[in-house]
């Protein structure tokens, strides 16, 4: 089955730029969604299909897709981005949703 | 305005069975797949299922075929997510979710199941 690996945590200092990596095999190949989830809440969609923002989601969250690697860029981070993000895809061959382990963003 | 409204947090024992819901509303409930996350204490996100509740098209994730039933009722803009014989390792949050093309663009606010003796 297809497996999406995240680092387990990523730190930065508020207004510096956050980059959390995705990686799977040729994940260039299909579609990105990123989630995030604050402590006691259920998850968020803040970028799909690789780089495209959901209404109220603001312009600092980006996202990127090739070869290997997504990346969610979160520029201009502040204390309300502490929490944690997953990615996910859907494999058209198991025809199943497929999440990556989630990396704790800390914001420092 | 698009909403999943899942059932009260739950408390059983091992061995009972349990449903919990999820009601949709602000969207036609009978063209968007409906699924189901897992999140299990301090963990991160399983994909479950999923269900079509227009013809109850219905697709497990191999990690859950067998263990969960995921089905719905047009008729009330309602799906489900049953366990006919809990377990310990079954203590979980429960998100429902919409899937539009490969995302989950809304979800329920979650169901709290804790299975203790």
């Amino acid at each position: 089955s297809y497996v999406l690996t995240q680092p387990p945590s990523v730190s930065v200092a508020p207004g510096q730029t956050a980059r959390i990596t995705c990686g799977g095999n040729n994940i260039g190949s299909k579609s990105v969604h990123w989630y995030q989830q604050k402590p006691g809440q259920a998850p968020l969609l803040v970028v799909s299909d690789d780089s495209d923002r959901p209404s109220g989601i603001p312009e600092r969250f980006s996202g990127s897709n090739s070869g290997n690697t997504a990346t969610l860029t979160i520029s201009r981070v502040e204390d309300g981005d502490e929490a944690d993000y997953f990615c996910q895809v859907w494999d058209s061959i198991s025809d199943h949703a497929v999440f990556g382990g989630g990396t704790k963003l800390t914001v420092l | 305005e698009v909403q999943l409204v899942q059932s009260g947090a739950e408390v059983k024992k091992p061995g009972e069975s349990l449903k919990i819901s999820c009601k949709g509303s602000g969207y036609s409930f009978t063209s968007y797949w409906i699924g189901w996350v897992r999140q299990m204490p301090g963990k991160g996100l399983e994909w479950m299922g999923i269900i079509y509740p227009g013809d109850s098209d219905t697709r497990y994730s191999p990690s859950f075929q067998g263990q969960v039933t995921i089905t719905a009722d047009k008729s009330i803009s309602t799906a489900y997510l049953q366990w006919s014989s809990l377990k310990a390792s079954d203590t979980a949050i429960y998100y429902c979710v919409r899937r539009e093309m490969g995302t989950f663009d809304y979800w329920g606010q979650g169901t709290l199941v804790t299975v203790s003796s």
